[in-house]
């Protein structure tokens, strides 16, 4: 059973469409997270969530729209996809006390 | 605030040397420390982290990393490399808030193994 499953893994879509990812973890972790990873491979918290309510949003444009339904999911919507919001998602959780993060396998999204 | 410098972007080694990846953080607490390791197109996966007990901490594959206050560093080593060790490697400071944790990672150095 993967503990952090994403879908889809592989996006390509055009400039100014809309597109969600999904994320579920089986973990019973109480704190799931998005991060964007760029062609750098540099990552970057964008939201956290605890408990389905938003606690970390890192000045991510408001195109981006994150949903925790519960606990155990987080998805991601995005509006008007723009070329530079091509790179791999990923997302994580963890225990609120621990701080170690359990990763999906991403989902690379392409912008053309 | 917390950032994390790790110095190098690519590190090249012999198989069966010394791996040596640098770790500098800041933290205004005593943070928690990762190293985490991530293989091409796959997620990010826990090597070892410190979490304010024993300062010499050993991780999964032989891995071990020390935390020097003093220094502010956490550099990760494994006395012999393999070359199944290729891959990125990413140091992370994490601090505890109301919510849970906000980690921060370095911008990850590349480990080469040659034959």
């Amino acid at each position: 059973d993967t503990a952090v499953s994403q879908t889809p893994k592989y996006l390509v879509t055009q400039m100014g469409n809309d597109k969600s990812i999904k994320c579920e973890q089986n973990l019973g972790h109480d704190t799931m997270y998005w991060y964007k990873q760029d062609s750098k491979k540099f990552l970057k918290i964008m939201f956290s969530y605890n408990n389905k309510e938003l606690i970390i949003n890192e000045t991510v444009p408001n195109r981006f729209s994150p949903k925790s339904p519960d606990k155990a999911h987080l998805n991601l919507h995005i509006n008007s996809l723009e070329l530079g919001d091509s790179a791999v998602y990923f997302c994580a959780s963890s225990h609120k006390a621990s701080g170690e993060l359990f990763f999906g396998e991403g989902s690379r999204l392409t912008v053309l | 605030a917390q950032s994390v410098t790790q110095l190098g972007s690519h590190v090249s080694v012999s198989e069966g040397a010394l791996v040596l990846l640098r770790c500098n953080y800041s933290s205004s607490v005593p943070p928690y420390l990762f190293w985490y390791v991530q293989y091409p197109n796959q997620g990010l996966q826990l090597l070892l982290k410190y979490t304010s007990a024993a300062t010499l901490v050993k991780g999964i594959n032989g891995f071990e990393a020390e935390f020097k206050k003093s220094e502010t560093s956490f550099h990760l080593t494994k006395p012999s490399a393999h070359m199944s060790d290729a891959a990125e490697y990413f140091c992370a400071v994490s601090e505890g808030g109301t919510g849970g944790f906000k980690t921060i990672f370095g911008a990850g150095t590349r480990l080469f193994v040659k034959a």
